[in-house]
């Protein structure tokens, strides 16, 4: 299985909204609702912060929202602060009922 | 709320197996998958595979199923990882994971080195 992919780096200023791709194919992201993302600040274990496409966990900011369009499902962060720089990862069910990640991007908030 | 420990040796030798116990708290085995995920220093994230609840399902990584096993001890509330033949590119911080279709709960992580 190949991994997801995802942009290495985003950035943008306070405030402002900034939307991260994650492209897998119908075997995976396309193929199913269960595309997830997790935040990850450095030194620490990955956090959930969308489930089912576009779902948030209680205690996650509604800046945070995820959609899916065909093969590629995207996370937009909205009004951004500097507690959002992080890495970003998604994450996707797929055919052979693994699980599998994107390679991550960076996000910068200026 | 459930909270899930790694625990295991941070040293391995080179072909010696990696053996990692996740224990699991605050919350039921069932019905969910337990998986192991791993992340290489400054990399990103590599699911290894999971575990249903009642043992009798295992999924591992195609890339990596040829040397690592899954079990489960119930009574004990508690997940292991076994990875045969370990070499440096097993080095890396080794997470447990609680997954029902997505993975919403993690461990802290453990750095396990692969190091003569």
């Amino acid at each position: 299985q190949s991994a997801l992919t995802q942009p290495p780096s985003a950035s943008g200023s306070p405030g402002q909204s900034v939307t991260i791709s994650c492209t897998g194919t119908t075997s995976d992201v396309g193929g199913y609702k269960y595309v997830s993302w997790f935040q990850q600040h450095p030194g620490e274990a990955p956090r959930l912060i969308i489930y089912e496409v576009n779902k948030r966990p209680s205690g996650v900011p509604d800046r945070f929202s995820g959609s899916k369009s065909g093969d590629t499902a995207s996370l937009t962060v909205s009004g951004l602060q500097a507690e959002d720089g992080a890495d970003y990862y998604c994450s996707s069910y797929t055919d052979s009922k693994t699980l599998v990640f994107g390679g991550g991007t960076k996000l910068t908030v200026l | 709320q459930v909270q899930l420990q790694e625990s295991g040796p941070g040293l391995v030798k080179p072909s010696e197996t990696l053996s990692l116990t996740c224990s699991v708290s605050g919350g039921s085995m069932s019905p969910y998958f337990w998986s192991w995920v791993r992340q290489p220093p400054g990399k990103g994230l590599e699911w290894i595979g999971y575990i249903n609840w009642s043992g009798w399902a295992t999924i591992y990584a195609p890339s990596l199923k040829n040397r690592v096993t899954i079990s489960l001890d119930t009574s004990k509330n508690q997940f292991s990882l076994n990875l045969q033949s370990a070499t440096a590119a097993d080095t890396a911080v080794y997470y447990c994971a609680r997954a029902s279709g997505n993975i919403d709960s993690w461990g802290q992580g453990v750095l396990v080195t692969v190091s003569s």
